[in-house]
């Protein structure tokens, strides 16, 4: 079965400084791959989202995030952190076969410093 | 633009009491999920429907029940609450399993 984990449970990091969460999954083919983005009392929010082609794939809100086949990685990135980015990242994946749901890993919370 | 609407928001049951939680979406997909999300554990699946007139188990069915009312509505229920099915659930749809999920902004349930 597919998993995905996500190593860092917590994150901080200064504002306006780089971010990049980091993302593996278990699978032996390529999947569908996505970053959710969930604020406080909200539900998940779709930031981007892989399925071929081009392995950088630019999101939402200055997100983007890159596909590593060999390192089986999908990390998300952003150049300068806002204090409004705090929040917590959930990356996904599919199967792409048509048959499969998303499987999500635990999350990284990002908490954004002065 | 409501795109997917639970009900309740906020709930207080005690335990053995039933409850059904309401969703609906308004994107015309055919692909329904239910999850629940607790602190540390990421969101988990309790049942989804591929398409209307199917539903199936997730990683975490026990307790849970599911009803497909037609395209836009999917419903959870459960039969009789415990203080372990305290949680946040979420209802999401997609236009087909493996494309990417709306979701909702959640039902908070508390079983005391």
């Amino acid at each position: 079965a597919q998993s995905v984990t996500q190593p860092d449970i917590h994150i901080t990091v200064s504002e306006g400084a780089s971010l990049e969460l980091r993302c593996n999954y278990s699978y032996g083919a390529t999947p569908y791959l996505f970053w959710y983005v969930q604020s406080p009392g909200q539900g998940l929010q779709l930031l981007l989202k892989y399925f071929s082609g081009d392995t950088l794939v630019q999101g939402i809100k200055g997100f983007e995030a890159e596909f590593k086949r060999s390192q089986s990685s999908f990390n998300l990135r952003k150049p300068s952190v806002h204090w409004s980015d705090a929040a917590e990242y959930f990356c996904a994946v599919a199967l792409n076969s048509g048959y499969s749901t998303l499987t999500f890993g635990k999350g990284t919370m990002l908490l954004v410093s002065p | 633009n409501a795109g997917v609407t639970q009900t309740p928001k906020f709930q207080v049951l005690k335990t053995g009491q039933s409850m059904t939680l309401q969703c609906a979406q308004d994107m015309n997909h055919n692909s329904m999920y239910w999850y629940r999300q607790d602190p540390g554990m990421g969101l988990r699946l309790i049942y989804y429907s591929a398409s209307e007139g199917t539903t199936d188990k997730g990683e975490v069915p026990n307790g849970y029940n599911v009803s497909r009312l037609n395209k836009r509505e999917f419903s959870l229920r459960l039969e009789s609450a415990a203080p372990s099915q305290t949680s946040v659930y979420f209802c999401a749809s997609s236009e087909r399993r493996d494309q990417p999920q709306h979701f909702g902004d959640g039902t908070r349930l508390s079983i005391l």
